[in-house]
């Protein structure tokens, strides 16, 4: 499997401000997903990130509250915009090389909003 | 709507015992089910994957059973260790009669293995 690395690990952010989350994978990769961890509770995805084209979110997630970039193959950005207590979450990326294989994440990155 | 749940949702067992963990899913249209395991504030580590015309997978002490027509899973971990302690999750990846990239997560059962 490709090493797949996200930064920063954990943030604390003040209410209002954006965080952009960033994922490298250190090999090229057919898809690539970002998924929301809530406190508590199980991992939801917010949207596939297609490369060179807009991303494809899920029911209840917008573009204007979680824009994501897919520039190639091995590297996604997610942002978290105007954050309010309620984003707090653990944020990871995912990658699958497309069929029917694996699905292989990130560490995450623990947001806490203050 | 696919729902999927893991029973127990806590665990705790001496070690070295032999233990299994279950999941459960409504809809039996899928394409595989993976578990992961997840340690305190990390991300997932994926355990096995199992397509959905396959029975089992086995990876050392781990050994993964599907019965999609029940919609069940199970996971076995034979002589559990203290370092096997974690939350595990199990997810599907549904056919909705077509392509789809989304996995569906049970609420994970969280396992303590004690010295």
């Amino acid at each position: 499997s490709a090493v797949i690395s996200q930064k920063p690990s954990r943030d604390i952010c003040q209410r209002g401000t954006s965080l952009t989350i960033q994922c490298q994978v250190d090999s090229q990769v057919t898809m690539m997903f970002w998924y929301r961890q809530q406190p508590g509770q199980s991992l939801t995805l917010i949207a596939t990130a297609n490369q060179g084209s807009e991303a494809t979110y899920e029911s209840g997630f917008v573009i204007d509250k979680f824009p994501i970039s897919r520039p190639n193959l091995t590297f996604s950005t997610l942002t978290v915009s105007n954050m309010s207590p309620e984003d707090s979450s653990i944020y990871l990326c995912s990658y699958r090389r497309g069929g029917n294989t694996e699905a292989f994440f990130g560490q995450g990155t623990r947001l806490t909003v203050v | 709507k696919q729902e999927v749940t893991q029973i127990p949702a806590a665990l705790s067992v001496p070690e070295g015992e032999n233990l299994v963990l279950n999941c459960s899913f409504t809809d039996s249209a899928i394409y595989n089910l993976q578990w992961f395991r997840q340690d305190p504030g990390k991300g997932l580590t994926s355990l096995l994957l199992i397509q959905s015309s396959q029975r089992e997978q086995t990876s050392g002490r781990l050994n993964a059973s599907l019965d999609k027509s029940s919609g069940r899973s199970t996971l076995y971990i034979a002589a559990s260790q203290p370092g096997d302690s974690a939350t595990y999750l199990c997810a599907v990846r549904p056919d909705y009669g077509g392509a789809t990239n989304k996995l569906i997560f049970g609420t994970g059962t969280l396992l303590a293995v004690q010295p």
